[in-house]
């Protein structure tokens, strides 16, 4: 299976802040990386796919790059509703695999 | 408007039995591959199994290969988990999900159903 890792694993922040959360995948998985927020007691919601692929209502302040094995998802200005915990997500092939976590607090 | 409601959730004796279900509604439910991912207490991701349009192609995590069966009712719009000598470390929320373009992106959960399994 392929290892999804993320760092950090934990991040404060304050409000206004950019913010940078990186995924690395044990192997390559050109840009199949998709990335999740899930809000305590929420289901997760998909946030970008493809590496960088903004899901349809998704702010533009949310983006992500990255291919092969490392990856990017960076939030321009952080706002109040955006401190969740965000999961990075291969589907490269299967089983798709997911990252930890990086948990994003208020700082 | 994309809707999955899961249900049958519970407490169930290790070694026992439960059953799933996810209904589905405001798209084409036959026309998606769908999933099953679980979270454990204060835990990450984990992706469970798929299951094709027509429901025959079906694919598990190892470790619940053997013990979960996925299977669709495309008549009902309804996705069922059967989950059979149930463990302790099985213990989670489980997620149905849609999945984007057969492409193992899960573009819509439901609100999870919790399963305990404990004695």
């Amino acid at each position: 299976d392929i290892q999804m890792t993320q760092s950090p694993s934990s991040l404060s922040a304050s409000v206004g802040d950019r913010v940078t959360i990186t995924c690395r995948a044990s192997q390559s998985i050109s840009s199949y990386l998709n990335w999740y927020q899930q809000k305590p007691g929420k289901a997760p919601e998909l946030l970008i796919y493809a590496s960088s692929t903004l899901q349809g209502g998704v702010p533009s302040r949310f983006g992500g790059s990255g291919s092969g094995t490392d990856f990017t998802l960076i939030i321009s200005t952080l706002q109040p509703e955006d401190f969740a915990t965000y999961y990075c997500q291969q589907s490269y092939t299967s089983p798709a695999t997911f990252g930890q976590g990086t948990k994003l607090e208020i700082k | 408007e994309v809707q999955l409601v899961e249900s049958g959730g519970g407490l169930v004796q290790p070694g026992g039995s439960l059953r799933l279900s996810c209904a589905a509604s405001g798209f084409t439910f036959s026309s998606y591959w769908m999933h099953w991912v679980r979270q454990a207490p204060g835990k990450g991701l984990v992706w469970v199994s798929r299951i094709n349009t027509d429901g025959i192609s079906t694919i598990y995590a190892d470790s619940m290969k053997g013990r979960f069966t996925i299977s669709r009712d495309n008549a009902k719009n309804t996705l069922y988990l059967q989950m059979n000598s149930l463990r302790a470390e099985d213990t989670a929320v489980y997620y149905c999900a849609r999945d984007l373009r057969a492409a193992r992106v899960f573009d819509f959960w439901g609100q999870g159903t919790l399963v305990i399994v404990s004695s």
